[in-house]
């Protein structure tokens, strides 16, 4: 069972455009990641976002924390080819010694030139 | 380029064969994830260890088992295999240090079919 839903699961836009990707969950989490993963590749972290209403920029790539711990969403501006993976969230809890991380569903971006 | 390794890369197994799948972690972290990720899906939690120790566990039966060892690799081996546990098998290592904020290096994971 995922904890973490995420929408939409497979998103395929022009390239130029914007996009948000939507991480949903029941529970708070005291942290929440977001991962890029590649084909043939495990995942690669992009950011971690700890505080409720927090938002972060890398590059054209914005995310941001639900003032409630339980929700995240990362938005893409001006998408390109390059963006093109599989886009993971991930939540952690705070009363693990060493974080589990429980994963969402994925949403698979492509980009097309 | 994370500096988890792991092998092998693919692998083919029968239903009821056990297989062990190996993992090389960052040298000096001391915590090491197993993740099932089947295909269209996020990652599952299998378990962690730290410092050789099992450090947590998530939903998966007895027959899912591993070990970590001193020089920082690791093994999850799986017996009675079933069509289900054909997935891609990932691992991450990280310092082991603290809690909550610590960020894990994933290996580019073992890709297990099992027929």
């Amino acid at each position: 069972t995922q904890l973490l839903e995420q929408s939409p699961q497979f998103l395929s836009i022009q390239e130029g455009e914007n996009l948000t990707v939507y991480c949903n969950s029941s529970s708070v989490f005291s942290s929440l990641q977001w991962y890029r993963q590649e084909p043939g590749e495990g995942p690669v972290l992009l950011v971690t976002v700890v505080t409720g209403g927090e938002v972060k920029k890398l590059k054209r790539l914005t995310f941001q924390f639900g003032d409630a711990r339980k929700d995240s969403s990362l938005h893409i501006t001006a998408a390109q080819p390059g963006d093109t993976g599989l886009y993971l969230c991930a939540g952690a809890r705070a009363n693990f010694g060493n974080e589990k991380l429980t994963f969402g569903t994925g949403t698979r971006l492509t980009i097309i030139p | 380029e994370t500096g988890v390794t792991q092998s092998p890369t693919h692998l083919i197994k029968t239903r009821g064969q056990q297989v062990t799948l190996r993992c090389s972690s960052q040298s000096g972290h001391n915590t090491v994830s197993w993740y099932q990720q089947a295909l269209g899906q996020g990652p599952q939690f299998i378990f962690q260890y730290y410092r050789e120790e099992e450090n947590g566990r998530g939903n998966f039966p007895p027959r899912f088992s591993g070990l970590q060892f001193p020089n920082y690799s690791s093994e999850l081996n799986v017996n009675a295999l079933e069509l289900d546990d054909s997935a891609l098998y990932l691992c991450a290592s990280s310092l082991g240090t603290s809690g909550v904020q610590e960020t894990q290096y994933f290996g580019p994971g073992t890709r297990l079919l099992v027929l």
